[in-house]
C-alpha cells in the first residue's frame, strides 16, 4: 500500500516557536507538496519541491520554509509561529509524470496558542 | 496565473438526488484534470480523472468530462448517498512538473 506520513497528527506550539512538520513517502515519487486547508479558502499550496534540495514557492510562502535533503522527506518549517498559522496542513506527493495523481498524508491539525 | 473556480458550497440534497458540481479552471496549455474528495477526519484521495480534451473520468457513480472549450470539469452523479457526505476538490495537473493547483472544495451534506 502507497504511504504518505505526517510526523504528528494534532500538535500545539506556542507562538514564537520553530515548529517542524515532516512528511515522508515510501513510493519514490519526485514531487512533494506542503498545502495548507483552512474553512473557505481550501487547499492552498504552501511549497512545491520537484527533486532533491530543489523547491519551488507556491501562494503563501510568507512565514514557512521547507527542506528536502532526501528523496522521500520533506519538511515544513514555521521560522517562528504565530496564531494566524493555526490550520490544517496537507502533504502529498506524486511522480513527475504528467496525468498522474498525488498521494495525501492525513495531515496535521496545528494550533498556535 | 493558472487556478480552478469551483462552485462555493455547502450542497445540501437528499439522498438519490442528482449531484452536479461545477468546476472550471484557467491554465496555460492542456492540463491534466482531477477530482478528489476528502471524507471526514481524512486526507484526500483521488476520485477520477481526465488527462485530454473529452475524455471521460468515471468512479464510484462520479463522472466528469473535459471540457476544453468550455474550459470546464463538472462533476456529476445521477444518485447520491448518504455515504457520498464529504469535501470534494477540483485540481489540475500541470505540464512540465505536474505541480497540482486545487480549487477551494466544496462541501456535500447527503440526507436520507
Amino acid at each position: 500500500d502507497v504511504k504518505v506520513t505526517q510526523s504528528s497528527r494534532y500538535l500545539v506550539k506556542r507562538t514564537g516557536e520553530k515548529v517542524f512538520l515532516e512528511c515522508v513517502q515510501d513510493m519514490d515519487h519526485e514531487n512533494m507538496f506542503w498545502y495548507r486547508q483552512d474553512p473557505g479558502l481550501g487547499l492552498r499550496l504552501i511549497y512545491f519541491s520537484y527533486d532533491v534540495k530543489m523547491k519551488e514557492k507556491g501562494d503563501i510562502p510568507e512565514g514557512y520554509s521547507v527542506s528536502r535533503e532526501k528523496k522521500e522527506r520533506f519538511s515544513l518549517i514555521l521560522e517562528s509561529a504565530s496564531t494566524n498559522q493555526t490550520s490544517m496542513y496537507l502533504c502529498a506527493s506524486s511522480p513527475r509524470t504528467v496525468n498522474t495523481e498525488a498521494f495525501f498524508g492525513q495531515g496535521t491539525r496545528l494550533t498556535v496558542v | 496565473g493558472d487556478s480552478v473556480t469551483q462552485m462555493e458550497g455547502p450542497v445540501t440534497l437528499s439522498e438519490e438526488a442528482f449531484l452536479t458540481i461545477n468546476c472550471t479552471y484557467t491554465a496555460t496549455g492542456y492540463p491534466s484534470l482531477f477530482w478528489y474528495v476528502q471524507y471526514p477526519g481524512e486526507g484526500l484521495q483521488l476520485l477520477l480523472k481526465a488527462t485530454k480534451a473529452d475524455d471521460k473520468g468515471s468512479n464510484k457513480g462520479f463522472e466528469a468530462t473535459y471540457r476544453k472549450e468550455t474550459t470546464s470539469f463538472h462533476l456529476e452523479k445521477g444518485s447520491v448517498q448518504v455515504s457520498d457526505s464529504a469535501v470534494y476538490f477540483c485540481a489540475l495537473g500541470l505540464r512540465g512538473y505536474n505541480k497540482l493547483i486545487f480549487g477551494a472544495g466544496t462541501r456535500l451534506a447527503v440526507h436520507p
